[in-house]
């Protein structure tokens, strides 16, 4: 079954300390997995997706396939930082459909 | 470019009835897909369409229905409302699957 998971639904962390937001998945096959993000009052919007490896706003993830995982981390968290976060994959092709996890609240503490 | 718009905002029915909510893909755009969500939870897809037509289901049943006009906007349609059908109805937008979908601001659905 394609699935993806959050383990914590609320993670809290001192502005400055490094943050890691956890995701693990099922899939038979290579996904590609995604990041969104949604603010305050705001859209949910793409953070980063594995495929284009860049670094937005200081976050990483990095896949992991013998694990199943593609943990979000940035190494020194802002007060902004502090958000919804929903992990994702589809599959590669044109008619794949989006599986989002249940998201993680990171709150920063100032 | 106001971006993936999507009306109503908020809406309040009762069961049984029906609901249509509509969405306007980002400028460029040429495929919609719908996704639930209720609260607490990640979005839910519930279908795509592109070129008029559905091109991929999620796990929704046939009360949840679908349209996509020439000028690339869509809507929704919920038959036979049930409460558990209250929730966050968000459109994403995009050139093709494969790039970034755009999310609109989402209509509230309540049904009492």
């Amino acid at each position: 079954a394609q699935r993806v998971t959050q383990p914590e639904k609320l993670l809290s962390v001192f502005k400055g300390a490094p943050v890691e937001l956890k995701c693990n998945y099922s899939y038979s096959g290579s996904p590609e997995l995604f990041w969104y993000v949604q603010y305050s009052r705001q859209r949910l919007q793409l953070l980063l997706r594995h495929i284009s490896r860049e670094s937005i706003k200081g976050f990483t993830a990095d896949l992991n396939k013998g694990e199943t995982s593609f943990h979000l981390k940035k190494p020194f968290a802002q007060e902004e930082d502090s958000a919804m976060y929903y992990c994702a994959l589809s599959g590669k092709t044109s008619y794949d459909k989006v599986i989002f996890g249940p998201g993680t609240s990171l709150s920063v503490i100032p | 470019d106001a971006g993936v718009t999507q009306s109503p905002t908020h809406l309040i029915k009762t069961r049984g009835q029906q609901v249509t909510l509509r969405c306007s893909p980002k400028s460029g755009h040429d495929t919609v897909s719908w996704y639930q969500q209720a609260l607490g939870q990640g979005p839910q897809f519930i279908f795509q369409y592109y070129e008029e037509e559905e091109r991929q289901r999620g796990n929704f049943p046939d009360r949840f229905s679908g349209h996509q006009f020439p000028n690339y906007s869509s809507e929704l349609n919920v038959n036979a409302l049930l409460l558990g059908d209250s929730a966050l109805y968000l459109c994403a937008s995009s050139r093709d699957q494969q790039e970034t979908q755009y999310f609109g601001p989402g209509t509230r659905l309540l049904v009492l």
